[in-house]
């Protein structure tokens, strides 16, 4: 059972253009949304974050927006650099999931990741 | 710049040889996550820890899979025996005791199992 799902493999864009990278997830629970980019031969590496009580983030070049009503996200990226070509993975957990009184950090749920390529 | 560390990066044997896959997860941090990167599941949970004590390790083969935390500062996931569905990339990663804090990945094992 996939509980986060990005069922796009993989994405190319132009230099300069948007990159929009999308993630569903089905798990009502999830509170607490991720985006992890990932080089080849490196682990991933938090790129942005956002909240269940929020619908936007935005970080630079990079935001995400998150429709609870619809259990989907997405990652903008604007503009699109060819450094950005990676392998981008969502993923989502429930902190109230794994309150223990000691630390709010969940299970981590990702998706299978989007290959991004940035032409120049 | 603290990091995840994991060892071996790479690792090639022979069906039914036992395999340990060792972390030191960053001083400090109290969850421990070991996940498996295949192209069909992307990043698959196998077992996570919090303050050493094992929370869920449900993704994982049960006959051949196990994960413990001999202390604060090593991980370990082993196979045995292993097989050749077993080749894979496997990352640790740990987490601070801060609400929502985000994980901090090793550079991965690569497991080739012949």
């Amino acid at each position: 059972d996939q509980q986060v799902k990005q069922n796009s493999p993989s994405l190319s864009v132009q230099e300069g253009r948007i990159s929009i990278l999308n993630c569903d997830y089905t798990n009502s629970m999830f509170d607490y949304f991720l985006w992890y980019k990932k080089y080849p031969a490196e682990g991933p590496t938090f790129l942005i974050s956002i909240s269940s009580i929020k619908d936007k983030n935005e970080d630079g070049r990079f935001t995400v927006f998150l429709n609870k009503s619809a259990k989907h996200l997405s990652l903008h990226i604007v503009p699109s650099q060819p450094g950005d070509s990676a392998v981008y993975f969502c993923a989502s957990y429930s902190a109230l999931a794994s309150l223990d009184g000691s630390s709010n950090t969940g299970k981590l749920i990702f998706g299978q990741g989007t290959t991004l390529q940035v032409k120049p | 710049d603290a990091r995840v560390t994991q060892t071996p990066r790479h690792k090639v044997t022979e069906m039914g040889q036992e395999v340990t896959m060792r972390c030191q997860p960053i001083l400090g941090h109290n969850t421990v996550f070991w996940y498996r990167q295949t192209m069909m599941q992307g990043l698959e949970l196998l077992a996570y820890f919090r303050n050493r004590a094992p929370l869920d390790d449900s993704g994982m083969p049960k006959d051949r899979f196990s994960a413990e935390m001999p202390d604060a500062t090593l991980a370990t996931l082993k196979i045995q025996p292993s097989e050749p569905r077993d080749s894979a990339v496997y990352f640790c990663a740990s987490g601070p005791r801060t609400e929502n804090s985000p994980l901090h990945f090793g550079n991965g094992t690569r497991l080739t199992v012949t």
